[in-house]
């Protein structure tokens, strides 16, 4: 069965430098998508940025970049230069390819971006 | 613009009274789902649909119903709703197969 972990309940990191929010993953199939989504206080789920398992290169998106290790089944998601509005509820989810198949979320980072 | 619609947005009902929180998306996806989510506890899927009349249970079906008629919507049911359902729900839809989850922006719903 599909899982995903993600092992900081809550994270702090100070205005202006690098944070990497952890995700570990388990699945056999080999081929899968792997997304990140931000939560701020309001509510909405935000999508931001998704790492095919065959795709060659490590996605990135502005602020954003995925540190794809295939082989250690990780996913972890780097924010640069942080900012007070990166402060909010970061989850990781997986979908194995194919027809049929549903989305598995981690239970969630909270970031907290500090002046 | 592409979205995903959730109605009502918040809702404060009474034990008992029936209620549907509708959801409606337009852009032809197969794949939708409903999600509770409550403090401490991320998001647990309700029920999901592969498609029209294909419909499973996530992970907390107990005490909702849904139904999948049309592709574009997909309305979740509570039949005779309790205080431990008050909680912030989220209706999602995606392509079959590929593709992120598209969200909608939630329904509080509070029930006393």
């Amino acid at each position: 069965a599909q899982k995903i972990t993600q092992t900081q309940p809550g994270m702090f990191v100070q205005e202006k430098e690098a944070v990497t929010l952890d995700c570990t993953y388990d699945t056999s199939d080999p081929s899968y998508g792997l997304f990140w989504y931000k939560q701020p206080s309001s509510g909405e789920m935000i999508f931001l940025i998704y790492q095919g398992s065959y795709d060659q290169q490590n996605a990135t998106e502005g602020r954003y970049s995925l540190n794809f290790q295939k082989a250690r089944k990780s996913a972890n998601l780097v924010i640069s230069a942080s900012q007070l509005g990166d402060s909010a509820m970061y989850f990781c989810a997986m979908r194995e390819s194919g027809y049929g198949q549903n989305f598995v979320f981690g239970p969630g980072t909270r970031l907290s971006v500090l002046p | 613009e592409a979205q995903v619609t959730q109605n009502p947005r918040y809702l404060i009902t009474v034990t008992g009274k029936k209620l549907t929180v509708t959801c409606s998306q337009n852009m032809n996806h197969e794949y939708m789902s409903w999600y509770r989510q409550d403090p401490g506890l991320g998001l647990r899927q309700i029920y999901y649909s592969m498609n029209v009349e294909v419909t499973d249970k996530g992970d907390v079906p107990e005490g909702y119903k849904v139904s999948r008629k049309e592709k574009r919507n997909f309305p979740l049911i509570l039949e005779s709703p309790s205080p431990n359902q008050t909680s912030l729900y989220f209706c999602a839809s995606s392509q079959q197969g590929y593709g992120e989850l598209f969200f909608g922006e939630g329904s509080r719903l509070t029930v006393l």
